[in-house]
Order: C-alpha cells, then structure tokens, then sequence
C-alpha cells in the first residue's frame, strides 16, 4: 500500500517548536521528503532523509525517522511567522529504473503571534 | 540551480477547448518529468511520468486520451487537456527528475479555471 497521512492542522505561537507528523505504510521506501508548499505556489523542497538514518538535522529543521513504525517527523525550532504554510511529507520508492513519489495529505501550519 | 518553471501560471478556458501546459527544466535536462494534479486542500496525486522521446506512463483511473502528454526533448514536457470541463479544474504541478533516481525538482504550477 501507498497511503500516507499527516495531520490536517497545526496550530503554533511565534518562537515555539513546530512538530509536524507523517505515517506510511510502504516499507521498501528509499527517501523520504518534507516538502511545503505557500498558497497559490508550487512545492519547495525542504529537507529529506535516506531510509536507513534515524535522524537528519539542517538548521531549524530536525527530521526523525521511526523505520520500524514508518513514522517520520518534522520539527521546526523557533517557528516563525513565514512558517505558515502547508507542508507534505513524501515517500519515494523506486521500482526498477524508475521513482515515484507518493505524498501525504498535508499539513497546514499557523503560526501566531 | 534545478530551477523549473511552468507556462502559462493560470489559464481560464471554456468548456470544450483544449489547453496546453508547458514545463521546462532551465539550467538542466531531465529525461524523466512528472505531471501532478491538486484539487483544493488536497494533496497531489501523481497523474502520469513523462519520458523523453517515449510515450507516458499514465496512473490508474488517468485517461490517456484527454490528459495528452509530449515530452520532445530533454527539458520540456508538456501537458495537453482536451475538451476541458469543470471538473478538470485544479491546480497542475510538473516536476523534472534530478541526477539521482529519487531527486524531483517542483514547478510552480498552473491554475487552470474551466468554465
């Protein structure tokens, strides 16, 4: 199977943490992506992680990955006003020469002040 | 770099015409391009991977007919909606593969309004 589910809303004060969540049933994923995505935009590609790591850091964003629970998560330190958006999670599994992506429901972040 | 754009950025059409919808990888080639479809508060669903100089390979339940994909050289793809209706309003995201198997690099999509 290839669902995978997040959180439909998030609600953060200015200056918290942000802790986003995303589940997946598919096993034999090789990356797995956080993307977010502005209204009316595209995508913006964030951060990802290798399937055998447990953890990845760049800079507020921490990505922790619970292979055995295939549940990946998102954390935003110090969240800010301009972390408002819409954010997917996104597994890629690649079947011979080719990759797909299969993405989440989404999440949509407020932050207030 | 791995900058993709897309043409036009919104289009209004009337039920019945085709439009089309232009994705271009600008300082790569991509031999592999993705056309994603986004209906409101939703998340994307993969509609078909475009290979260049082959015919697409269309997900289950996307008619290959009416969503006519083109993708002639290394960094454009295009996307055909023929005899568009209401319904086939949404919001279209191409993608261009990267060097690695895995990497996608987004489009800023196209919101196509049909009346």
């Amino acid at each position: 199977g290839e669902d995978v589910e997040q959180s439909l809303f998030l609600s953060v004060r200015e200056g918290d943490s942000s802790v986003i969540n995303c589940t997946y049933t598919d096993s034999s994923s090789t990356y797995l992506y956080w993307y977010k995505q502005e209204p009316g935009a595209g995508l913006q590609l964030l951060t990802y992680i290798f399937s055998n790591m447990d953890m990845k850091q760049d800079q507020r964003l921490t990505v922790l990955l619970n292979k055995k629970d295939k549940h990946l998560s998102l954390r935003i330190a110090d969240t800010q006003t301009g972390d408002s958006a819409i954010y997917f999670c996104a597994e890629s599994i690649t079947t011979g020469t080719a990759s797909k992506l299969t993405f989440g429901t989404g999440t949509r972040l407020q932050v207030t002040l | 770099g791995a900058v993709v754009s897309q043409h036009p950025s919104r289009v209004i059409c009337k039920s019945g015409t085709s439009v089309k919808i232009e994705c271009r990888s600008l300082d790569f080639q991509a031999t592999t391009m993705f056309w994603y479809r986004q209906f409101p508060k939703q998340s994307l669903m993969l509609m078909a991977t475009s290979n260049e100089g082959s015919k697409a390979t269309y997900e289950q339940g996307v008619e290959k007919d009416k969503f006519l994909i083109n993708h002639a050289s290394l960094t454009l793809s295009t996307l055909t909606v023929t005899s568009a209706h209401p319904e086939d309003s949404s919001f279209y995201i191409c993608s261009a593969g990267g060097v690695t198997r895995d990497e996608q690099f987004f489009g800023p999509g196209t919101r196509l309004t049909v009346l």
